[in-house]
C-alpha cells in the first residue's frame, strides 16, 4: 500500500523568509500527488496538484512544488512567507486505481514569527 | 458555483448512540468520499461512493457505513459510538474523470462523551 511522509511536525519560519515543506512517498509508480492546507477547525483546501507533466507546478497563494521522481518528493515551497500562511499543510497521494482514495502524510504544522 | 456542504458542523452524542452526518457534493459531482481526522490517527479515509454504489473502502470497522442518493448527496452513519469516534469527519466530492482532484466541506465535529 501507498504511504506519505512529512518528516517535519512543526516547522516556525519568520514572516517575509522562505519555507519548504517536505513530502516524500512510497509507491511504485508515479501517484497523483497533492497539497492541502487546513485553518485550525476548517476543512482542506487544494494548494496544488501534480498529475503528469512539468516537474515545477505552481499553485494558488504564491505556492509551487517540485517533484522529484528519482527521490519520490513533491516538496512544497513558498519564497516569502506572510502570516496567513499559519496553518496544518497535508501532502497526499491517490493512485486513482479505482476512484478516488486519497492517502495523507501526517501533516506539518507552520507557526509564522512576525 | 456552490462549494461542499456537511451538515451538521458540530455534533456531540453520548456513548452507544449512533449518528448520521449529510453531505451535499458540488453541483455535477457524482463521487463522494469520506474522512476521518483525529490527532492521533491524522486524516485516514473511510469510503466512497460513486453512483450510489460504494466504490472504495478504508480499514475501519463495519459500524462506520454510508449511503449514496440519486442526486449525489452522501450520509455516513456510525452505530454504537465508542469515544475514539470522536473526531473530525470530512467529506469530499470529485468531478469524473482520473486527472481531477477532491474539494473538501468544512467537516462535521463529532464529538462522544
Amino acid at each position: 500500500a501507498q504511504s506519505v511522509t512529512q518528516p517535519d511536525i512543526h516547522i516556525t519560519v519568520s514572516e517575509g523568509a522562505s519555507l519548504e515543506l517536505r513530502c516524500n512517498y512510497s509507491y511504485g509508480a508515479t501517484p497523483y500527488l497533492f497539497w492541502y492546507v487546513q485553518s485550525p477547525g476548517q476543512g482542506l483546501q487544494l494548494l496544488l496538484k501534480y498529475f503528469s507533466g512539468d516537474t515545477l507546478v505552481q499553485g494558488i497563494k504564491g505556492f509551487e512544488a517540485e517533484f522529484k521522481r528519482s527521490q519520490s518528493s513533491f516538496n512544497l515551497r513558498k519564497p516569502s512567507v506572510h502570516w496567513s500562511d499559519a496553518a496544518e499543510y497535508f501532502c497526499a497521494v491517490d493512485i486513482k486505481a479505482a476512484g478516488n482514495k486519497l492517502t495523507f502524510g501526517g501533516g506539518t504544522r507552520v507557526l509564522v514569527k512576525p | 458555483k456552490a462549494g461542499v456542504t456537511q451538515t451538521p458542523r458540530y455534533l456531540i452524542k453520548t456513548r452507544g448512540q449512533q449518528v448520521t452526518l449529510s453531505c451535499s457534493p458540488i453541483s455535477g459531482h457524482r463521487s463522494v468520499s469520506w474522512y476521518q481526522q483525529t490527532p492521533g490517527q491524522g486524516l485516514q479515509f473511510l469510503f466512497e461512493y460513486f453512483s450510489e454504489t460504494q466504490r472504495n473502502k478504508g480499514n475501519f470497522p463495519g459500524r462506520f457505513s454510508g449511503r449514496q442518493f440519486s442526486n449525489s448527496r452522501s450520509e455516513m452513519n456510525v452505530s454504537t459510538l465508542e469515544l475514539g469516534d470522536s473526531a473530525l469527519y470530512l467529506c469530499a466530492s470529485s468531478p469524473l474523470g482520473a486527472n481531477t482532484e477532491a474539494f473538501f466541506g468544512q467537516g462535521t465535529r463529532l464529538t462522544v462523551v
